[in-house]
């Protein structure tokens, strides 16, 4: 059982450049999660998905867009890289109602922007 | 004030330390309660998750919660090397699981 699959785990890009981070789950969640963790800023979110076909913006979505491909993809987007976005992101997804509120996380993307 | 507070220490406890990580919160709303470990350059993986006020214990770890305080804790008894980590309390006020707020990590040194 894989639980939580991101790539890449490492990629360096220009400023301007674009990208794709995929995330995929296997536990048939319906909530996906895309986060960033920074040096003593925490875990923040950047966009979620309750469920297929629906997304919603988190604390910090500026710079960044997402596709809920179908119940196991959640992808993001930097579509012009900016060296602010120099992070660890993580894709996270988590059950709801009958199957449990706990958030189950990927192994992160490390991302340098330079 | 921030919605979660934690200290980030560092925290470091010679081996077979009780441990005491805290969290304290604002939002009376929060209903669901967890604890993460992360390991160095690796994702947070669940530790323990709780309902509401109460204890829950699990092996070596036990978590509590206080409503009443806003208070949340995990212990860890007979603490070992391995569980240098970073610690995360995180809670949710729904059961949808779409407000997740996380506390930002206490790291933890365990020394041998």
């Amino acid at each position: 059982n894989a639980g939580v699959t991101q790539t890449p785990k490492f990629q360096v890009l220009k400023t301007g450049q674009s990208m794709t981070l995929q995330c995929a789950q296997d536990m048939n969640h319906n909530s996906m999660y895309w986060y960033r963790q920074d040096p003593g800023m925490g875990l923040r979110l950047i966009y979620y998905s309750a469920s297929e076909g629906t997304t919603d913006k988190g604390e910090v979505p500026n710079g960044y867009n997402v596709s809920r491909l179908n119940k196991r993809e959640f992808s993001l987007r930097l579509e012009s890289a900016a060296p602010s976005q120099t992070s660890v992101y993580f894709c996270a997804s988590s059950g709801w109602g009958g199957q449990g509120t706990e958030a189950f996380f990927g192994q992160g993307t490390r991302l340098t922007v330079v | 004030q921030k919605e979660v507070e934690q200290d980030p220490g560092p925290l470091s406890v010679p081996e077979g330390a009780i441990v005491s990580l805290n969290c304290t919160y604002s939002n009376s709303a929060f209903q669901y309660f967890m604890w993460y470990r992360q390991y160095s350059r690796k994702g947070p993986e669940l530790l323990m998750y709780t309902y509401s006020s109460g204890n829950k214990e699990d092996g070596r770890f036990t978590a509590q919660v206080d409503k009443s305080s806003k208070y949340i804790s995990l212990f860890i008894r007979d603490s070992q090397p391995s569980d240098s980590a970073t610690y995360l309390c995180a809670m949710s006020d729904d059961n949808y699981g779409q407000n997740f707020v996380f506390g930002p990590g206490t790291r933890l040194s365990v020394l041998p």
